[in-house]
């Protein structure tokens, strides 16, 4: 089965930098990469995703990238705002399943 | 329109004792998804139910864990002679359908095994 590895696990910035959230994954075979976000006691909400056919996206002050060669993707916020402070999954779904596997999650700390 | 709805919100429970949780999809969502959370840890798949085909199981850890979703909507979770392990948040997910990309989650139960 798919394997998701997520790094790094803590990420402690200041505001107005830019973060950087890596994974992993093992199966060539997967096609959908999507990225959640879990504010402190809330649910998980999606924010980005990217399909294999696409090597990268932009959404404001996200963006996604996909490197399917080396099967890892990474996540990209610039100019962090404390409200982004959260833990981000990301996840990787096979083309024929509908159960995406996630990463451990990334605690994004984002000082004022 | 109404999100992913789960109750109760907390449950805290004596080792050994039987509970059940329940989740409330997005109407209209014919996917669900039950989600184990960890302290640290990700989100640890469960049990997965599309319409009226067979539910996959296979990521429900033991025998002692087991889901119902009664006519395609409301779905229980039941966790029989619940051990301290079984400690964690539940999570809850629906999407539109089969294969759709989007996973609404619910806000989660969270259990507590004394």
């Amino acid at each position: 089965g798919e394997n998701v590895e997520q790094h790094p696990s803590t990420l402690s910035v200041q505001e107005g930098d830019s973060a950087v959230i890596k994974c992993t994954y093992s199966d060539s075979a997967s096609n959908y990469f999507p990225w959640y976000k879990q504010e402190l006691g809330k649910r998980p909400q999606l924010i980005i995703d990217i399909r294999s056919n696409v090597g990268e996206k932009k959404d404001q002050r996200i963006a996604v990238t996909l490197n399917k060669t080396a099967k890892h993707f990474s996540l990209h916020i610039t100019e962090t705002q404390p409200e982004d402070s959260a833990v981000y999954f990301c996840a990787a779904r096979e083309g024929g399943s509908y159960i995406p596997t996630f990463g451990r999650g990334t605690s994004l700390i984002v000082h004022p | 329109g109404a999100g992913v709805s789960q109750s109760p919100s907390n449950k805290v429970t004596e080792k050994g004792k039987d509970v059940e949780l329940r989740c409330d999809p997005i109407s209209g969502h014919t996917a669900l998804y039950w989600y184990r959370q960890s302290l640290g840890q990700g989100l640890e798949f469960l049990i997965y139910f599309q319409g009226n085909s067979a539910p996959d199981k296979s990521g429900l850890p033991s025998d002692r864990f087991s889901a119902e979703r009664t006519g395609g909507s409301v779905s229980t979770l039941t966790i029989q002679r619940t051990q301290q392990e079984d400690s964690a948040v539940y999570l809850c997910a629906s999407s539109t359908r089969s294969g759709a990309d989007e996973q609404f989650f619910g806000p989660g139960t969270r259990l507590t095994v004394l």
